[in-house]
């Protein structure tokens, strides 16, 4: 494995709370991401990260903010999650070589 | 617009066959094309990648043909196996700062016994 961690693994949660997702890397990598993944959609970008405080959008971006503070850690907000976002969120990392290792997941449901 | 395609949508193989699943791009400014494999429950994982450079690559009973005029490529897995039922994602990105991988819908195979 790839050294990421994604906490927690499984949430559940109402609509209209904040949520938030961690991601946290041992590999010291500088570009890191956050995906969502549905069925019939494939995995799609929500935001990126290019260094400490750092970020940029993705393809679906809304209802979404990121904070990076340390290389280590990329943090993904849902403001005030709606069902919609429903979904598997993963975080990826990526290498000198372009390759993207990802996190396991983290499976969250907003009732 | 969805610019990376898989097909087919999903597949079914015997043991010991052949899997091919395909892929095509649209921006031809893309210069790297990886397949990612995953399991239920799991992150994706690199399975293998390829460059414009060649026009083949292999790695052991995987194996990845690019096209680059017609702006396809594909996944061959020869000798499939039970274990090799998963989902399979190509993508595609252009390489340098603030590369990002754009993704196929994904495939999932499921190889009889």
């Amino acid at each position: 494995d790839a050294g990421i961690t994604q906490s927690p693994r499984h949430k559940v949660t109402e609509t209209g709370t904040p949520v938030t997702l961690r991601c946290h890397q041992t590999e010291n990598h500088r570009y890191m991401y956050w995906y969502r993944q549905d069925p019939g959609h494939g995995l799609r970008l929500i935001h990126y990260s290019y260094g400490v405080k750092d970020t940029d959008k993705g393809e679906v971006s809304d209802g979404y903010s990121v904070s990076r503070s340390k290389t280590e850690d990329f943090l993904l907000t849902l403001e005030s999650a709606t069902s919609s976002q429903t979904s598997v969120y993963f975080c990826a990392i990526r290498d000198l070589t372009d390759t993207q290792y990802f996190g396991p997941g983290t499976r969250l449901t907003v009732l | 617009q969805q610019q990376v395609k898989q097909s087919p949508q999903s597949l079914i193989v015997q043991k010991g066959g052949i899997s091919i699943i395909n892929c095509a791009y649209e921006n031809t400014a893309f210069d790297y094309f990886p397949w990612y494999q995953q399991f239920p429950g799991k992150g994706p994982a690199l399975l293998i990648a390829i460059r414009p450079d060649v026009s083949e690559k292999k790695e052991g009973r995987f194996t990845i043909s690019f096209n680059k005029s017609a702006k396809q490529f594909s996944l061959h897995i020869m000798d499939s196996q039970p274990g090799d039922s998963a989902t399979y994602f190509c993508a595609a990105s252009k390489s340098g700062a603030n590369s990002k991988l754009t993704f196929g819908k994904g495939i999932t195979l499921s190889v009889r016994p």
